[in-house]
């Protein structure tokens, strides 16, 4: 997944843990968003952003802040970890704001499980 | 609601036959619809997008086809090979301010020799 970097691919928090996904992109894109992928369901909007300084939710935002303060990086952040919060996590980007006609690119995914 | 379904969850062949995937959606107003393919592991990459005016689109052995007047898509894969074994999602936008993508759930291929 050429453009987009996440770390970690892997991590085991306890409950109540705080941490950061970091996503990285090396296209200058403007659009990058945070998906969560979970079994038998489709990949789910946490937040997005369409420039730096710019943010704002997605479908499934509670319990997860995002900045956007350079273009290339777009961190996800994990407040008070919950069970509930074990996925898959997907960075995305996209070089226009418009996501008629563009598409997605996608990191390799942060494998997350809270114990 | 804005919602994509995608049929069957899970699919097994052998080596060389040929399947197709299907993905219905209600989404309204619809903008295009994209197949990608996402490899165990790995992020999702696209395959084919369609948009209202495409009835067929070819992308080597993939080909999809969209009925904008019944909400359908299908995917079908020709002489499939092992390195098709993939979970394969619908992914649909709609025309409006917020261009949303609705995912579906994917399809699960598992291409056996």
């Amino acid at each position: 997944n050429a453009g987009v970097t996440q770390t970690p691919k892997f991590q085991v928090l306890k409950t109540g843990q705080s941490m950061t996904l970091q996503c990285a992109q090396d296209m200058n894109h403007e659009y990058m968003s945070w998906y969560r992928q979970d079994p038998g369901m489709g990949l789910r909007l946490i937040h997005y952003s369409v420039g730096a300084g710019i943010t704002d939710q997605g479908e499934v935002p509670n319990g997860y802040n995002v900045s956007r303060s350079t273009t290339e990086d777009f961190p996800l952040r994990l407040l008070s970890a919950a069970p509930s919060q074990t996925s898959v996590y997907f960075c995305a980007r996209t070089g226009q704001i418009s996501l008629r006609a563009n598409v997605l690119t996608f990191g390799a995914g942060s494998r997350l499980t809270v114990l | 609601k804005n919602q994509v379904e995608q049929s069957p969850q899970s699919l097994i062949i052998l080596e060389g036959k040929n399947c197709t995937l299907q993905c219905n959606y209600t989404v309204s107003p619809f903008s295009n619809l994209r197949w990608y393919k996402q490899d165990t592991g790995r992020g999702p990459v696209s395959l084919t997008i369609m948009t209202f005016s495409e009835n067929t689109k070819s992308n080597g052995r993939y080909t999809a086809t969209l009925d904008a007047d019944t909400k359908q898509s299908s995917l079908h894969i020709t002489a499939s090979q092992l390195s098709d074994s993939a979970s394969y999602i619908c992914v649909v936008t709609s025309f409006n301010a917020g261009n949303m993508l609705t995912f579906g759930g994917g399809t699960r291929l598992m291409v056996k020799p």
